[in-house]
């Protein structure tokens, strides 16, 4: 089975602090993503990475960064975060395209005070 | 660019009554489908995918799905639905890229 897995399900943090969300998976896969998911907009794309030390921006970037320094491991950090960046946020690996599906981690319900 | 719509924020139903979750999308270019289910707190599961071949295309728990390409439509269907199929399903397409552009959701609720 793929495993998913993401280093909290809840998390609080204050205005303006630096947060990292971490995110491992166990099947080699090439690609990884990082979505944010809020009532009534389903899941958006904020980045994701086709190789280690690749990213591209999704449709909504602004306020986050990636990193991938390691196959199995994709980042996603709030430099600053904001009110507005309250969401719960999930990550995802999947193999190359028309292969297969991606596969979703339980997701980091993440609370910014 | 691809998009997703779906249809219905919200679908009551009875259970043991059929249902239908509607999904359109508009694609440039040929598309790969696919249905997942989010129960309360947890992350997503994937329900069934049309990747080619079959435009019916049978997934979990009794669900099934047809891939209509001149109505660019992917609805869900389920003939018989229990009080714990209770969950929000999302429709997703995977476009030229590999990232899926994702539906709105729609939330099941089965009544007793």
């Amino acid at each position: 089975d793929v495993k998913v897995t993401q280093s909290s399900r809840y998390l609080v943090k204050r205005t303006g602090e630096k947060v990292f969300l971490e995110c491992v998976q166990d099947m080699d896969h090439e690609n990884m993503f990082w979505y944010r998911q809020d009532p009534g907009l389903g899941l958006r794309l904020i980045y994701f990475s086709y190789d280690v030390k690749m990213k591209e921006k999704g449709d909504i970037p602004e306020g986050y960064s990636v990193s991938r320094e390691k196959k199995e491991r994709f980042s996603l950090i709030l430099e600053s975060a904001s009110t507005n960046q309250t969401s719960m946020y999930l990550c995802a690996s999947s193999p190359p395209r028309g292969t297969d599906t991606q596969y979703f981690g339980p997701g980091t319900r993440l609370t910014v005070l | 660019a691809q998009s997703v719509t779906q249809l219905d924020s919200q679908v009551p139903v009875f259970e043991e009554a059929p249902v239908e979750l509607r999904c359109n999308y508009s694609s440039s270019v040929s598309v790969y489908l696919f249905w997942y289910v989010q129960y309360p707190n947890q992350g997503l599961q994937l329900l069934l995918k049309y990747l080619s071949g079959s435009t019916l295309v049978k997934g979990i728990n009794g669900f099934e799905a047809e891939f209509n390409k001149s109505q660019t439509s992917f609805h869900l269907r389920k003939p018989s639905v229990h009080i714990s199929d209770t969950a929000e399903y999302f429709c997703a397409v995977e476009g030229s890229a590999r990232q899926l552009t994702f539906g709105s959701g729609t939330q099941l609720t089965v009544l007793p």
